[in-house]
């Protein structure tokens, strides 16, 4: 059974600060890591996508995965309220069929 | 409208009904999906299809059918509605090329009375 974890939260930061969300996965031959936000009473949308180990950076977000530690993790940084949601990790083996996590509640206060 | 809908947004039914939940996109994406979304359990695969009339199961498949006739439908029916089905349902599709990336609809909310 492939697992994606997340800690369900809720993280509390102050706005301007940096919101660091992490993820572990159980399948090592994972190749495809996703995060995506969701607003309360909305769907998912994706705001990153990562495929090889390192950093990404897009904006004030940033996806650092390391494939030998299993984890993926994403920064935000100068955190706004309008940040403050849901954050799905989700995990992919290259099937097409990804596994999500259950989720981190983010809430950004002024 | 280009993207991806669902509807209806929100039903009310009865225990032992037959209910279907309709998913429409326009970007004639190969894979589609169906998840339900209850608290503390995320988001779980219901089915799932590779192409018009391949489709395969998920996590939770059962109580559920699905059918793919074209590219851009995938409808969910629940053969006999019961409250423990009462959820979200989300559907999404994927983007072809391999980047896996997938694009929700707006849900359906659905309460079985």
């Amino acid at each position: 059974q492939k697992e994606v974890e997340q800690n369900s939260g809720p993280l509390s930061v102050p706005e301007g600060a940096i919101a660091s969300l992490n993820c572990t996965y159980s399948d090592r031959v994972s190749q495809s890591f996703f995060w995506y936000r969701q607003y309360s009473g909305k769907s998912p949308e994706l705001i990153m996508s990562i495929y090889s180990n390192g950093d990404k950076e897009d904006g004030r977000f940033t996806a650092q995965l390391n494939k030998a530690s299993q984890y993926v993790s994403l920064l935000i940084r100068d955190s706004q309220p309008s940040d403050s949601a849901t954050y799905l990790c989700a995990v992919s083996g290259g099937s097409y069929i990804p596994t999500f996590g259950r989720g981190t509640s983010l809430i950004v206060h002024p | 409208d280009a993207g991806i809908t669902q509807s209806p947004r929100y039903k009310i039914t009865e225990t032992g009904r037959q209910v279907t939940l309709m998913c429409h996109q326009t970007w004639s994406h190969s894979y589609m999906f169906w998840y339900r979304q209850d608290l503390g359990h995320g988001l779980r695969l219901i089915y799932y299809s590779a192409a018009a009339d391949i489709t395969d199961k998920g996590e939770v498949p059962d109580g559920y059918v699905v059918s793919r006739s074209k590219t851009e439908n995938f409808p969910l029916t629940l053969e006999s509605a019961t409250r423990s089905q009462t959820s979200v349902y989300f559907c999404a599709s994927e983007e072809d090329g391999g980047t896996e990336t997938q694009y929700f609809g707006p849900g359906t909310r659905l309460l079985v009375l």
